[in-house]
């Protein structure tokens, strides 16, 4: 079967740096996304990892190890409106999208 | 660029009643969109997907009876909630995707009560 793991929840404090790990077994593998979801809203892009390595973007930035079917999102200079679920989620060999169930992040002051 | 609105973003209906939302792609074709439902503190759950001129492909356990989705346009496509019943009330999103792109856009959801 096809399966996501992410931590459920996680604290950090404004200003510190925090890292959400996300393994993955699915059939294929066409990449993997890391989206943001605020309370109430829908899930907002960060970024898309397809080769092996660290992408840098801004605070964010967001690692793959396709060999150990593992990515972390890594957020820095962590600022209170970051607290929102994280999302992972990898395109399997027929292009669809499989979801983790999310890690909600909260930040505290 | 790539924006994806849906309509309405809130909707209170009485049970037995149908409900239809729109989810448009704005500025770009998308040959593919999803539907998605999202209860309170859960994941994204896909309910189905639509190919422009195709019938959609529903998930399993997903009453495409009582969900129809019509995507009659590469920038068009349409969830019917029929006979809507109180435990059908929950977040439900729209994406769309472009032929020649993997991301999904999302649209900003529509809430739906059943009252």
């Amino acid at each position: 079967g096809q399966n996501i793991d992410q931590p459920t929840e996680m604290t950090a404090t404004e200003g510190a740096i925090v890292q959400i790990n996300c393994t993955y077994q699915t059939s294929g593998f066409n990449g993997l996304f890391w989206y943001q979801q605020h309370a109430g809203e829908a899930p907002t892009f960060l970024s898309y990892n397809v080769l092996d390595g660290l992408e840098e973007k801004g605070r964010f930035s967001s690692f793959l190890s396709r060999s150990k079917g593992y990515s972390y999102l890594l957020l820095k200079e962590l600022q209170m409106k970051d607290s929102a679920s994280y999302l992972c989620a990898v395109l399997d060999s027929n292009y669809q999208l499989i979801w983790g169930a999310g890690t909600k992040l909260i930040i505290k002051p | 660029g790539a924006v994806v609105s849906q309509h309405p973003s809130r909707v209170i209906c009485k049970s037995g009643t149908s409900v239809k939302i729109e989810c448009r792609s704005l500025d770009f074709q998308a040959t593919t969109m999803f539907w998605y439902r999202q209860f309170p503190k859960q994941s994204l759950m896909l309910m189905a997907t639509s190919n422009e001129g195709s019938k959609a492909t529903y998930e399993q356990g997903v009453e495409k009876d009582k969900f129809l989705i019509n995507h009659a346009s590469l920038t068009l496509s349409t969830l019917t909630v029929t006979s809507a019943h109180p435990e059908d009330s929950s977040f439900y999103i729209c994406s769309a995707r472009e032929d020649s792109d993997y991301e999904q856009y999302f649209g900003p959801g529509t809430r739906l009560t059943v009252t």
